[in-house]
């Protein structure tokens, strides 16, 4: 069955660093592949999606994800954190079938220190 | 383009009573639309997946007499939750599959509703 782990719960930087959030997949065939944010009380806003091609996908707000397969990996980085990105992060997979469900990861939450 | 609203933002009811939640595309037709339920600093878990005109689909485990969903046209969804109890109280969210034409697993996700059952 698909899933989708997020090693980290909890992950601080401080403002200006570079950050990497994990996800690791499990699927049996090319994996659809995405990166949600959410701030507190609001719902998901799409970063980035992986669905074919180049493996290093670049979204909004400055983020980046590289999919590698034979990590079964799909990370998400950003080069220079702001505040503003302190937030919810939510890796997603694609569940198969034609109603095009997605099964989410269990989230990493992102504080930032000024 | 592709905005998915959600009302109310915010209800509180009364243990018994029942609550009902709008899911809408506001800028396309969204023949699919899903329902999540958030927990607290908790992850997305999908309850069902409507179609337009058509009977949703519930995933195992969520009682679709408590949680009733109505896709009657291509710009609304419904959930009601009946007879709701404190146990109930939730975030609850919906998406949208995406425009004709857009990748299926495109989902545009509403703002979420904030239920609470006292």
């Amino acid at each position: 069955a698909q899933s989708v782990t997020q090693p980290d719960i909890h992950i601080t930087v401080s403002e200006g660093a570079s950050l990497e959030l994990r996800c690791n997949y499990s699927y049996g065939a090319t994996p659809y592949l995405f990166w949600y944010v959410q701030s507190p009380g609001q719902g998901l806003q799409l970063l980035l999606k992986y669905f074919s091609g180049d493996t290093l996908v670049q979204g909004i707000k400055g983020f980046e994800a590289e999919f590698k397969r034979s990590q079964s990996s799909f990370n998400l980085r950003k080069p220079s954190v702001h505040w503003s990105d302190a937030a919810e992060y939510f890796c997603a997979v694609g569940a198969g079938g034609s109603q095009g469900n997605l099964i989410f990861g269990k989230g990493t939450k992102l504080s930032v220190k000024p | 383009g592709a905005v998915v609203s959600q009302h109310p933002s915010w209800v509180i009811c009364k243990s018994g009573t029942s609550v009902k939640i709008e899911c809408r595309s506001l800028d396309f037709q969204a023949t699919t639309m899903f329902w999540y339920r958030q927990f607290p600093k908790q992850s997305l878990m999908l309850m069902a997946t409507s179609n337009e005109g058509s009977k949703a689909t519930y995933e195992q485990g969520v009682e679709k007499d408590k949680f009733l969903i109505n896709h009657a046209s291509l710009t609304l969804s419904t959930l009601t939750v009946t007879s709701a109890h404190p146990e109930d109280s939730s975030f609850y969210i919906c998406s949208a599959r995406g425009p004709t034409g857009t990748f299926a697993y495109e989902q545009y996700f509403g703002p979420g509703t904030r239920l609470t059952v006292t």
